[in-house]
């Protein structure tokens, strides 16, 4: 079955570049998670979209953007990188929204992209 | 206040064995959902198992099994059988009432040994 796709999968930026991360949900799927996970540390929730609009908002800084285009694929631009921004970040997708059957509750993680500023 | 609390760092368990990994969690709602995600060394979240507050029965998948104590405020996962394949990180996560980010816990480390 087709699972979430992320690209680029490893990626190494300088501080105070910008760098874009991409995620294509399951097929059919139209809400979309991001999450950053540091270095032995656990997944947080950074930002979700929900057919195209924000639907709900974490610790994502102001440095961050995302969105979600027609084909239901998410962007998370990150622009003036720094140390702290070492870390790998999932995307998630799930059909519809939270708090239905378990077909649309549950989320399903892409590999991540692993993010790398020196 | 932690939302997801797992109070197990690491794990051993012998191959074949059954264990249990310990989930509590916080919440007002009376809606949640709750999952149970694999971390392997390579980096990706498998999703394993699902728990909706108003299942009454406890969730299984295969050799998964959560057992869920509503009143306990617990959804522990046993992996009956134990396989090599199943060292791993296990994350435990709740999705409380119509929000939708996930709250993870710290993750506890099984390591099983042949």
């Amino acid at each position: 079955a087709a699972g979430v796709i992320q690209s680029p999968r490893h990626l190494i930026k300088e501080k105070r570049e910008t760098a874009t991360l991409k995620c294509y949900p399951i097929p059919r799927h139209d809400t979309v998670y991001w999450y950053q996970q540091g270095p032995g540390q656990d997944p947080q929730f950074l930002i979700s979209f929900y057919e195209k609009m924000q639907s709900d908002k974490g610790s994502i800084p102001d440095r961050f953007s995302a969105q979600q285009f027609s084909d239901y694929h998410s962007e998370l631009n990150m622009s003036s990188l720094e140390l702290g921004d070492s870390a790998l970040y999932f995307c998630a997708s799930s059909l519809g929204l939270a708090g239905g059957p378990p077909s649309t509750d549950t989320q399903y993680f892409g590999p991540g992209t692993r993010l790398t500023v020196l | 206040a932690q939302k997801i609390t797992q109070t197990q760092p690491g794990m051993f368990v012998q191959e074949k064995e059954a264990v249990t990994l310990d989930c509590t969690y916080d919440t007002s709602d009376q809606s949640y959902g709750l999952f149970w995600y694999k971390q392997p060394s390579s980096g990706e979240m498998i999703f394993l198992i699902y728990q909706g507050s108003y299942d009454e029965q406890n969730a299984t998948e295969g050799r998964y099994s959560l057992n869920f104590q509503k009143a306990r405020k617990s959804a522990n996962l046993v992996i009956s059988a134990s396989q090599l394949g199943d060292s791993a990180m296990y994350f435990c996560a709740m999705r409380e009432g119509t929000g939708n980010q996930f709250y993870f816990g710290t993750g506890t480390s099984l390591t099983v040994i042949p």
